[in-house]
């Protein structure tokens, strides 16, 4: 069966500063990794995707994210954090059989 | 603004009671999946239809029960409600069944069960 691990609930960075989100998995074959945010109240947006090819994979909003086999992760990084990131941020993972696993979220928060 | 509209926004309801939350996917797109968001259990995927057939079914429960129409639009429909199934229901949409196509979510409709 496929997981997804999020092992921070809550990351704190200064604006400007680079960001980490991080995310490992769990899958048999070749996963489909996601990114998604949600802001509060609202339903979740999708950031990037890992198919294949290059291991980096750059998405919406200035985010990339970079997918190592070895390691079973799939982080979610941002050069220069902005207040407007903050937001739960939500690693997936999926293969042929569609089933989709989250991870639990991790609540960004960046400070003025 | 994903294009995938759900209603109601809001759902209040009691123990025992059944109810049908519904879904429009963005237009074009013929997968729609539905998933619970509750604080203890996160983000579960729930169902899938494609095309009106069922597709991937995750952790539904059995008093739990969905459809897609001809005109593509989803019925999720809960019964027999109780206490723990006051949570976020979500549904989303992607083109076709590929796994690695994104989705795009709805707005969500809260349940509140008393």
């Amino acid at each position: 069966a496929q997981s997804v691990a999020q092992p921070e609930d809550q990351v704190n960075v200064a604006e400007g500063n680079p960001l980490t989100v991080k995310c490992t998995y769990s899958v048999s074959g070749n996963p489909y990794l996601f990114w998604y945010v949600q802001y509060p109240n609202r339903g979740l947006q999708f950031l990037l995707k890992y198919i294949t090819g290059d291991n980096l994979v750059k998405g919406s909003y200035g985010f990339e994210a970079e997918f190592n086999k070895s390691q079973t992760s799939f982080h979610l990084k941002k050069p220069s954090a902005l207040v407007s990131d903050s937001a739960l941020y939500f690693c997936a993972v999926r293969n042929n059989n569609n089933d989709m696993r989250f991870g639990a979220g991790t609540r960004l928060t960046v400070k003025p | 603004d994903s294009g995938v509209t759900q209603t109601p926004k809001h759902l209040i309801t009691a123990t025992g009671q059944r109810v049908t939350l519904r879904c429009s996917p963005r237009s074009g797109d013929l997968s729609v999946y539905w998933y619970q968001q509750s604080l203890d259990q996160g983000l579960q995927f729930l169902i899938q239809y494609y095309n009106g057939e069922e597709r991937a079914k995750g952790n539904i429960l059995e008093r739990f029960s969905a459809q897609q129409f001809p005109d593509l639009h989803s019925e999720l429909n809960l019964s027999s409600l109780e206490l723990g199934d006051s949570a976020l229901y979500f549904c989303a949409s992607s083109v076709a069944l590929a796994g690695s196509e994104e989705q795009y979510f709805g707005p969500g409709t809260r349940l509140t069960v008393t």
